[in-house]
């Protein structure tokens, strides 16, 4: 599982309510990723970072803010949770492969409903 | 990113081998083919990827026809816990590019 968890694995939360989701990694990778997947839409990225401190915005980041202070806690905010942002959020890691390339490890995914 | 296509869904029976194909025919000389699965609810679960050889871990085969156009993923000996949705994404690899999932192909394995 590459080390990786989210917590929390469920949350239920109101309409304007700040939520922040954790993605913590055991393994010192330097790369992580926030993606959000939805009926119809499959996984689509919402930030990324490449180091402490250094972060991007991926496709669909608008509503959501991220932070990493240290290299092993990625966290994604949501500053005031809207009814289209309940959805399942998955972190994800990179990790160079020996065959080439690089992998994305998955974590078991928050699954945040906001009513 | 290329493109990719695949069946939306199959079935196999348990024991036997589970050939999954893709079509990638818009692969550009650097992108890798990688195959992930999804069982229900689950995180999506790195299975292989390659870029022109054909590959096998523990897990399944990778075969890349020569042309690079498109591949076959092979579980040998399939099981029920091999039912997911399983999907094919071409890729450059690089540590800061997104994957990009699309429907996928639900693999039904059953007695």
């Amino acid at each position: 599982d590459a080390g990786i968890t989210q917590s929390p694995r469920h949350k239920v939360t109101e309409t304007g309510t700040p939520v922040t989701l954790r993605c913590h990694q055991t393994e010192n990778h330097r790369y992580m990723y926030w993606y959000r997947q939805d009926p119809g839409h499959g996984l689509r990225l919402i930030h990324y970072s490449y180091g402490v401190k250094d972060t991007d915005k991926g496709e669909v980041s608008d509503g959501y803010s991220v932070s990493r202070s240290k290299t092993e806690d990625f966290l994604l905010t949501l500053e005031s949770a809207t009814s289209s942002q309940t959805s399942v959020y998955f972190c994800a890691i990179s990790e160079s492969s020996s065959g080439g390339g690089d992998i994305q490890y998955f974590g078991a995914g928050t699954r945040l409903s906001v009513l | 990113d290329a493109k990719t296509t695949q069946p939306p869904s199959m079935d196999c029976a348990e024991g036997r081998a589970a050939n999954l194909p893709c079509n990638h025919s818009t692969i550009s000389g650097n992108e890798y083919v990688y195959w992930y699965r999804q069982i229900h609810s689950q995180g999506p679960q790195y299975i292989i990827h390659g870029l022109k050889n054909n590959e096998t871990n523990e897990m399944a085969s990778l075969i890349i026809t020569e042309d690079r156009k498109s591949s076959t993923l092979i579980l040998p000996h399939a099981t029920l816990r091999d039912t997911a949705v399983y999907y094919c994404i071409v890729r450059v690899a690089g540590t800061a590019s997104k994957l990009t999932f699309g429907t996928g192909t639900r693999l039904q394995v059953t007695l």
